[in-house]
């Protein structure tokens, strides 16, 4: 069974520009999730998707924002980029939203900002 | 607000050692809770995971934890620790109502010929 995958791995973008960022889970899982990971403040949760609908959010600025489609796939939209937004962006995926339900991750997207 | 804390952001053992990684977590009722290995350049790796049940818990790599609510600790272990464990080491709890992983700060650990 394949794994998540994250699209793109790698991006550079300047202050001031939007991102998309892509996530696929793995077949059959419904709910996912996504991480901001940085040197400064660790693993931080932005916010969690199922059915197509945000359960959970982070704490994290408006300019941060997701979706997620039918097929369970999932995007996440930075705007108005800030250096501070550099990051490696993690997604998550699980089966369901228990807790006892493990977060599959993916290898992640690095986030350089200029 | 649910915490979770790693003691020590950095831990040497020499290879064949004992390797202990702290975990403490500030919850009112148990969570759920999770030991990830982080490798360069890539995402989070499953180590183990305690839902309910036995409080030793076994897991990939010949790791272990064992869940002691009285502490509420969740100490990691591994007797005899080999060169490919260098990597970083995360603690995280989910409440379970919300649904999102609460991280430890992570602890790096090396491995020493």
């Amino acid at each position: 069974k394949a794994g998540v995958t994250q699209t793109p791995r790698y991006l550079i973008k300047t202050r001031g520009q939007q991102v998309t960022l892509s996530c696929s889970p793995i077949s059959g899982h419904r709910s996912v999730s996504w991480y901001q990971q940085t040197p400064g403040q660790g693993l931080q949760f932005l916010f969690e998707y199922f059915s197509e609908t945000q359960r959970n959010k982070g704490n994290f600025p408006g300019r941060f924002s997701g979706r997620q489609f039918s097929n369970s796939r999932s995007e996440m939209n930075v705007s108005t980029l800030e250096l501070g937004d550099s990051a490696l962006y993690l997604c998550a995926s699980s089966l369901g939203r228990g807790g006892n339900n493990e977060q599959f991750f993916g290898p992640g997207t690095r986030l350089t900002v200029l | 607000a649910q915490s979770v804390t790693q003691l020590g952001s950095h831990v040497s053992v020499s290879e064949g050692a004992l390797v202990l990684l702290r975990c403490n977590y500030s919850s009112s009722v148990p969570p759920y809770l999770f030991w990830y290995v982080q490798y360069p350049n890539q995402g989070l790796q499953l180590l183990l995971k305690y839902t309910t049940g036995a409080t030793l818990v076994k897991g990939i790599n010949g790791f272990e934890a064992e869940f002691k609510k009285s502490e509420t600790s969740f100490h990691l272990t591994k007797p005899s620790a080999h060169m490919s464990d260098a990597a970083e080491y995360f603690c995280a709890a989910d409440s379970g109502s919300a649904r999102q992983l609460t991280f430890g700060s992570g602890t790096q650990l090396t491995v020493l010929p």
